[in-house]
């Protein structure tokens, strides 16, 4: 399985601040994929960066993925309070599974 | 809406009572999973369909019994349940490669186990 690691466990900011999370992994990977998960509720993907990108935005997100450092990072910019969810990161290579960590418990204060 | 549909949203049980979770999904996708969430811990794959086969059982215990009766539907059958089983259920499919592809959630069933 290819479980990806979030740091930090849990981060607190004010509403229009930027939120960063990380996380890294341990072996060859095809993608990266950060899911949101709000309380209660299912995961809902957010973003995909292939092995071979580095930089890939959507919306207000930017995702940064260091193949050689083996870690990637989430980028929420002008947060929200609507953003108060829990984020994981997830390595997809074949033959594998992807797999969830405990993920980054985000909170957003209005 | 992601279209992942999960029934029930909620289900309280007793620990002798048969009860079954549904999953259904409408994007045509091939694989399909069970998922445990319980407070405080990270999620833990329970079962892997691809194509109607059970590709992946990670030593779930025999009180959860999977069903898969084409690649749209996906059932967890329940029987003589622990209180610690207690837990959010989630379902989940994807088009591509169980390892890569992108997956899609149910909102899931919490499960009170008394």
């Amino acid at each position: 399985s290819q479980q990806g690691e979030e740091d930090p466990q849990a981060l607190s900011i004010q509403e229009g601040e930027n939120a960063t999370m990380n996380c890294s992994y341990k072996t060859s990977i095809n993608n990266l994929q950060w899911y949101r998960q709000n309380s209660g509720r299912g995961l809902v993907h957010l973003i995909l960066i292939r092995s071979n990108e580095r930089e890939k935005h959507s919306g207000r997100l930017r995702v940064t993925l260091d193949t050689s450092k083996k870690s990637s990072s989430l980028l929420i910019t002008a947060s929200r309070a609507a953003d108060t969810a829990s984020y994981f990161c997830t390595a997809g290579a074949s033959g594998s599974r992807l797999t969830f960590g405990e993920g980054t418990q985000l909170t957003v204060n209005p | 809406e992601t279209g992942v549909t999960q029934t029930p949203r909620h289900l309280v049980m007793g620990m002798t009572n048969k009860k079954s979770l549904k999953c259904e999904q409408h994007l045509g996708h091939n694989a399909m999973y069970w998922y445990k969430q319980s407070a405080k811990k990270p999620l833990e794959l329970m079962f892997v369909y691809n194509f109607k086969e059970q590709t992946e059982n990670n030593s779930v215990p025999s009180r959860f019994s999977p069903e898969c009766p084409n690649s749209s539907h996906l059932f967890l059958h329940l029987h003589t349940l622990q209180p610690e089983d207690s837990a959010l259920y989630l379902c989940a499919s994807s088009q591509d490669d169980p390892g890569r592809g992108i997956q899609y959630f149910g909102a899931g069933t919490r499960l009170s186990v008394l």
